[in-house]
Protein backbone atom coordinates (compact mmCIF):
# COMPACT_ATOMS: atom_id res chain seq x y z
CA UNK A 1 0.00 0.00 0.00
CA UNK A 2 1.30 3.58 -0.33
CA UNK A 3 1.81 6.44 2.34
CA UNK A 4 3.95 7.49 4.46
CA UNK A 5 5.79 5.48 7.23
CA UNK A 6 7.40 7.26 10.03
CA UNK A 7 9.64 5.17 12.80
CA UNK A 8 9.70 4.76 15.33
CA UNK A 9 7.03 5.21 16.95
CA UNK A 10 8.58 6.68 20.18
CA UNK A 11 12.00 7.96 21.07
CA UNK A 12 13.71 8.79 23.76
CA UNK A 13 16.95 11.11 23.58
CA UNK A 14 19.30 11.52 26.38
CA UNK A 15 20.95 14.99 26.78
CA UNK A 16 23.92 15.97 24.59
CA UNK A 17 22.59 13.24 21.99
CA UNK A 18 21.74 13.78 19.02
CA UNK A 19 18.67 11.56 17.47
CA UNK A 20 17.21 10.59 13.85
CA UNK A 21 14.09 10.26 13.07
CA UNK A 22 12.53 8.63 9.64
CA UNK A 23 10.67 9.36 7.33
CA UNK A 24 9.88 7.71 4.14
CA UNK A 25 7.32 7.59 1.39
CA UNK A 26 6.50 5.46 -1.78
CA UNK A 27 4.18 8.24 -3.32
CA UNK A 28 6.31 9.40 -5.39
CA UNK A 29 5.73 12.65 -4.03
CA UNK A 30 8.48 15.43 -4.45
CA UNK A 31 7.26 17.60 -1.65
CA UNK A 32 8.00 16.53 1.99
CA UNK A 33 7.48 18.46 5.09
CA UNK A 34 8.22 18.07 8.90
CA UNK A 35 6.28 20.12 11.87
CA UNK A 36 6.35 19.30 15.36
CA UNK A 37 3.23 19.70 17.63
CA UNK A 38 3.77 20.34 21.47
CA UNK A 39 0.32 19.21 23.66
CA UNK A 40 -2.39 20.91 22.95
CA UNK A 41 -1.12 22.75 20.31
CA UNK A 42 -1.11 22.95 16.46
CA UNK A 43 1.21 22.34 14.45
CA UNK A 44 4.69 24.01 13.76
CA UNK A 45 6.65 23.69 10.32
CA UNK A 46 10.15 23.02 10.96
CA UNK A 47 12.01 22.13 7.48
CA UNK A 48 10.19 21.40 4.15
CA UNK A 49 11.82 20.07 0.39
CA UNK A 50 10.34 20.81 -2.61
CA UNK A 51 12.74 18.63 -4.99
CA UNK A 52 15.64 16.16 -3.97
CA UNK A 53 19.10 17.94 -2.77
CA UNK A 54 17.10 20.86 -2.03
CA UNK A 55 15.18 22.25 1.75
CA UNK A 56 14.19 25.37 3.17
CA UNK A 57 13.98 26.35 6.62
CA UNK A 58 10.32 26.77 8.42
CA UNK A 59 9.54 28.82 11.28
CA UNK A 60 11.49 26.41 13.98
CA UNK A 61 14.62 25.26 12.51
CA UNK A 62 16.77 26.23 14.78
CA UNK A 63 18.18 22.71 16.66
CA UNK A 64 17.28 20.23 13.90
CA UNK A 65 18.89 19.20 10.46
CA UNK A 66 17.68 17.50 7.37
CA UNK A 67 18.64 15.86 4.48
CA UNK A 68 17.22 15.07 1.37
CA UNK A 69 19.71 12.53 -0.88
CA UNK A 70 16.22 10.39 -1.94
CA UNK A 71 13.22 11.70 -3.15
CA UNK A 72 11.33 8.86 -0.93
CA UNK A 73 13.49 9.53 2.49
CA UNK A 74 13.59 13.12 4.11
CA UNK A 75 14.85 12.20 7.47
CA UNK A 76 14.93 14.75 10.45
CA UNK A 77 18.14 15.22 13.15
CA UNK A 78 17.00 16.59 16.46
CA UNK A 79 20.46 17.94 17.72
CA UNK A 80 21.80 18.24 20.74
CA UNK A 81 21.10 22.12 20.46
CA UNK A 82 17.37 21.63 20.42
CA UNK A 83 17.45 22.08 24.48
CA UNK A 84 13.24 21.56 24.49
CA UNK A 85 12.75 18.49 22.04
CA UNK A 86 10.30 16.84 23.87
CA UNK A 87 7.43 16.65 21.32
CA UNK A 88 5.25 14.70 18.49
CA UNK A 89 6.56 14.84 15.48
CA UNK A 90 4.91 14.88 12.13
CA UNK A 91 6.08 14.14 8.76
CA UNK A 92 4.21 14.99 5.43
CA UNK A 93 4.33 15.05 1.72
CA UNK A 94 2.50 16.51 -1.24
CA UNK A 95 2.51 15.61 -4.58
CA UNK A 96 4.54 17.50 -7.60
CA UNK A 97 5.91 21.19 -6.67
CA UNK A 98 3.96 23.89 -8.09
CA UNK A 99 0.27 21.81 -7.69
CA UNK A 100 -1.35 23.74 -4.62
CA UNK A 101 -4.27 22.04 -5.66
CA UNK A 102 -2.54 18.47 -4.12
CA UNK A 103 -3.01 17.39 -0.95
CA UNK A 104 -0.86 16.68 2.21
CA UNK A 105 -0.64 13.16 3.36
CA UNK A 106 0.57 12.64 6.57
CA UNK A 107 2.48 9.90 8.35
CA UNK A 108 1.58 8.88 11.93
CA UNK A 109 4.13 10.47 13.92
CA UNK A 110 7.05 10.18 16.37
CA UNK A 111 6.90 10.40 20.31
CA UNK A 112 10.24 12.21 20.75
CA UNK A 113 10.77 12.19 24.63
CA UNK A 114 14.21 13.26 27.29
CA UNK A 115 15.32 10.92 29.40
CA UNK B 1 3.48 32.41 10.60
CA UNK B 2 0.22 30.97 9.41
CA UNK B 3 -2.04 32.95 7.42
CA UNK B 4 -5.25 31.82 8.49
CA UNK B 5 -7.29 32.53 11.33
CA UNK B 6 -9.81 30.38 13.41
CA UNK B 7 -11.34 30.30 16.36
CA UNK B 8 -9.93 27.94 19.44
CA UNK B 9 -12.83 25.71 20.10
CA UNK B 10 -16.68 25.15 19.21
CA UNK B 11 -19.27 23.12 20.15
CA UNK B 12 -21.52 21.14 18.81
CA UNK B 13 -24.58 18.70 19.50
CA UNK B 14 -24.61 15.05 17.96
CA UNK B 15 -26.64 14.90 14.38
CA UNK B 16 -26.78 18.80 14.17
CA UNK B 17 -24.94 21.00 11.20
CA UNK B 18 -21.52 22.13 11.97
CA UNK B 19 -20.22 25.29 10.59
CA UNK B 20 -16.58 26.28 10.79
CA UNK B 21 -14.94 29.64 9.92
CA UNK B 22 -11.72 30.28 8.45
CA UNK B 23 -10.15 33.64 7.73
CA UNK B 24 -7.57 34.34 5.19
CA UNK B 25 -7.50 38.16 4.51
CA UNK B 26 -3.67 37.86 2.76
CA UNK B 27 -4.91 34.56 0.49
CA UNK B 28 -3.25 35.03 -3.01
CA UNK B 29 -5.05 34.38 -6.18
CA UNK B 30 -3.43 30.90 -6.58
CA UNK B 31 -3.68 29.79 -2.46
CA UNK B 32 -6.03 26.65 -2.72
CA UNK B 33 -7.75 26.60 0.95
CA UNK B 34 -7.33 23.13 2.39
CA UNK B 35 -9.29 21.82 5.40
CA UNK B 36 -7.44 18.72 7.77
CA UNK B 37 -8.53 17.34 10.87
CA UNK B 38 -6.59 15.55 13.79
CA UNK B 39 -7.87 13.32 15.43
CA UNK B 40 -5.98 12.57 19.18
CA UNK B 41 -2.23 11.16 18.50
CA UNK B 42 -2.66 10.51 15.08
CA UNK B 43 -1.28 12.72 11.78
CA UNK B 44 -4.00 14.92 10.04
CA UNK B 45 -6.23 13.67 7.60
CA UNK B 46 -7.12 15.63 4.56
CA UNK B 47 -10.89 16.70 4.53
CA UNK B 48 -11.60 19.05 1.55
CA UNK B 49 -10.26 21.99 -0.29
CA UNK B 50 -11.59 24.70 -3.16
CA UNK B 51 -9.96 27.82 -4.91
CA UNK B 52 -13.08 29.63 -5.87
CA UNK B 53 -16.39 27.77 -6.02
CA UNK B 54 -17.86 25.39 -2.95
CA UNK B 55 -17.05 22.00 -3.11
CA UNK B 56 -18.70 19.19 -1.49
CA UNK B 57 -17.63 15.55 -0.53
CA UNK B 58 -18.60 12.40 1.34
CA UNK B 59 -16.71 14.27 4.18
CA UNK B 60 -18.24 17.53 4.42
CA UNK B 61 -19.20 21.13 2.38
CA UNK B 62 -16.44 23.68 1.64
CA UNK B 63 -18.09 27.60 1.30
CA UNK B 64 -16.10 29.93 0.26
CA UNK B 65 -16.86 33.82 0.40
CA UNK B 66 -16.54 35.37 -3.29
CA UNK B 67 -13.60 37.73 -1.71
CA UNK B 68 -11.67 34.63 -0.92
CA UNK B 69 -11.23 36.29 2.25
CA UNK B 70 -12.94 33.75 4.76
CA UNK B 71 -14.34 30.15 3.95
CA UNK B 72 -16.45 27.77 6.66
CA UNK B 73 -16.11 23.70 6.39
CA UNK B 74 -19.64 22.44 7.23
CA UNK B 75 -20.34 19.05 8.45
CA UNK B 76 -23.87 18.38 7.84
CA UNK B 77 -24.68 15.93 10.78
CA UNK B 78 -21.78 15.75 13.49
CA UNK B 79 -20.89 12.71 15.02
CA UNK B 80 -19.01 11.63 17.91
CA UNK B 81 -16.19 10.64 15.30
CA UNK B 82 -15.98 14.03 14.10
CA UNK B 83 -14.54 15.67 17.22
CA UNK B 84 -11.09 16.48 16.56
CA UNK B 85 -8.84 19.73 15.60
CA UNK B 86 -9.69 21.39 12.65
CA UNK B 87 -6.98 23.02 10.26
CA UNK B 88 -7.66 25.49 7.39
CA UNK B 89 -4.66 26.04 5.33
CA UNK B 90 -3.69 27.93 2.66
CA UNK B 91 -1.97 25.40 0.32
CA UNK B 92 1.37 26.96 -1.12
CA UNK B 93 4.83 26.50 -1.42
CA UNK B 94 5.40 25.75 2.61
CA UNK B 95 2.38 24.35 4.13
CA UNK B 96 2.16 26.64 7.38
CA UNK B 97 -0.31 25.04 9.67
CA UNK B 98 -2.66 27.74 12.48
CA UNK B 99 -3.71 25.98 16.09
CA UNK B 100 -6.59 25.18 14.59
CA UNK B 101 -10.28 24.77 15.90
CA UNK B 102 -10.87 21.83 18.75
CA UNK B 103 -14.72 20.18 17.95
CA UNK B 104 -16.07 18.90 20.63
CA UNK B 105 -19.41 17.15 20.02
CA UNK B 106 -21.82 16.46 22.78
CA UNK B 107 -24.20 13.72 22.30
Amino acid sequence: DGGITQSPKYLFRKEGQNVTLSCEQNLNHDAMYWYRQDPGQGLRLIYYSQIVNDFQKGDIAEGYSVSREKKESFPLTVTSAQKNPTAFYLCASSAPTGGSNEKLFFGSGTQLSVL
Amino acid sequence: DAKTTQPNSMESNEEEPVHLPCNHSTISGTDYIHWYRQLPSQGPEYVIHGLTSNVNNRMASLAIAEDRKSSTLILHRATLRDAAVYYCILNNNDMRFGAGTRLTVKP
